[in-house]
């Protein structure tokens, strides 16, 4: 079983419209949680992190459900320019090196 | 923010060729760099992490005499593809992070897309 289990998509997402979708992790230790997004070719770059109240940046909310182990990310009046595949990662933070575990993406597409 | 610069951003080679990597960071000293492996539609996968001036740890899985990384500097790491292979071809990613004052995130390069025929 997969470490970071993310729906592939796509998310076929009207200009406007809000889209939101989920990721689920295996390892319960896990204590740092973050969104990713990463273009076509190019190198993931952090959207936000996830905390355990939940939080939001602009149109972009996450939210953290321990008990059943998983993160959702919402995005509200989509831009054209949301269009990426968005990483859910995860950090168990047990080793001081704090390694990453990345899901393999959630892809978005925002339609005119 | 921080930045972490990759070269070369893209490489053909012929199989059997070895080809090195660079992972700069350029305004930070990065006392960990690590280096990920992304084949299409897939996760990135963490192939090893390396503090500076000391030998790098390799994930399960990752012949360590096959891909050589060398973390010489606080400011560069190199990755080192050894006798390269078309299934060695992938996206190679670093990522860099100061750990001097605490738990920080890690900054990504910018990829390097490597092709073995």
């Amino acid at each position: 079983r997969k470490e970071v289990e993310q729906d592939p998509g796509p998310f076929n997402v009207p200009e406007g419209a809000t889209v939101a979708f989920n990721c689920t992790y295996s390892n319960s230790a896990s204590q740092s949680f973050f969104w990713y997004r990463q273009d076509c070719r190019k190198e993931p770059k952090l959207l936000m992190s996830v905390y355990s109240s939940g939080n939001e940046d602009g149109r972009f909310t996450a939210q953290l459900n321990r008990a059943s182990q998983y993160i959702s990310l919402l995005i509200r009046d989509s831009k054209l320019s949301d269009s990426a595949t968005y990483l859910c990662v995860v950090s168990d933070q047990t080793d001081s090196w704090g390694k990453l575990q990345f899901g393999a993406g959630t892809q978005v597409v925002v339609t005119p | 923010g921080a930045v972490v610069s990759q070269h070369p951003s893209w490489v053909i080679c012929k199989s059997g060729t070895s080809v090195k990597i660079e992972c700069r960071s350029l305004d930070f000293q990065a006392t960990t760099m690590f280096w990920y492996r992304q084949f299409p539609k897939q996760s990135l996968m963490l192939m090893a992490t390396s503090n500076e001036g000391s030998k790098a740890t390799y994930e399960q899985g990752v012949e360590k005499d096959k891909f050589l990384i060398n973390h010489a500097s606080l400011t560069l790491s190199t990755l080192t593809v050894t006798s390269a292979h078309p299934e060695d071809s992938s996206f190679y990613i670093c990522s860099a992070r100061d750990d001097r004052q605490g738990y920080q995130p890690q900054h990504f390069g910018d990829g390097t897309r490597l092709s073995i025929l």
